[in-house]
């Protein structure tokens, strides 16, 4: 079955050091996503991936970087994090299928906060 | 730009009776596919329902969905809602401005009381 992981599932850190959030996928699909999830403002898409050594900014890439060294990792990084970086953040990954749905499988999620 | 728009942020029903969740969009592209992702407590979305054909009914889990694009939704709909049905739910499109992403709607938590 599908697989979509994440490391930590949560972190705790404080105001300007440094956060990596790691993904992993075994799904072997080309793109991977970066999402926060806040109350009131749903899924929003950070930064994600077409493939290996590719990144793109999603809708609210400022204060984030993101890494893919492979097919199967995917990282998002908080060089500065800030308490405004407190969050549930979500990675998945996706392909088209037959119909051109790009129907994206949603790791567990990592709850982060920053003090 | 493009949306997709949950007009309520909250609904409450009693078991056993019917709901209705909505969603609308806006979008001056061709529309590829729509799902609703279903979010429990402290799990992460997963597909409920997708679609992609105009005024074709789509099921699963006892839930359904009609694309309708001549009003611009894709309702989510149950006859008898259960306990077990109390979670978030998203709505979501893949047009031809959104590549490979999805254009997520903000949520509509479901409560559903004995």
């Amino acid at each position: 079955e599908a697989a979509v992981t994440q490391s930590p599932r949560n972190k705790v850190a404080v105001t300007g050091g440094k956060v990596t959030l790691s993904c992993n996928q075994t799904n072997n699909h080309n793109n991977m996503y970066w999402y926060r999830q806040d109350t009131g403002h749903g899924l929003r898409l950070i930064h994600y991936s077409y493939g290996a050594g590719s990144t793109e900014k999603g809708d609210i890439p400022d204060g984030y970087k993101a890494s893919r060294p492979s097919q199967e990792n995917f990282s998002l990084i908080l060089e500065l994090a800030t308490p405004s970086q407190t969050s549930v953040y979500f990675c998945a990954s996706g392909d088209a299928d037959w119909g051109g749905a790009y129907e994206q499988y949603f790791g567990p999620g990592t709850r982060l906060t920053v003090l | 730009g493009d949306s997709v728009t949950q007009t309520e942020g909250l609904v409450t029903v009693t078991e056993g009776l019917p709901v209705k969740l909505n969603c609308t969009y806006q979008t001056t592209y061709l529309t590829i596919a729509f799902f609703w992702y279903v979010q429990y407590l402290n799990e992460a979305p997963q597909v409920l329902l997708k679609s992609s054909t105009d005024n074709k009914r789509t099921e699963h889990q006892g839930f359904h969905a009609t694309l309708h694009k001549s009003s611009s939704s894709f309702h989510l709909q149950k006859s008898s809602a259960q306990l077990s049905d109390s979670a978030l739910y998203y709505c979501a499109l893949r047009d031809g401005s959104s590549g490979n992403k999805l254009i997520f709607g903000i949520g509509t938590l479901l409560s559903v009381k004995p």
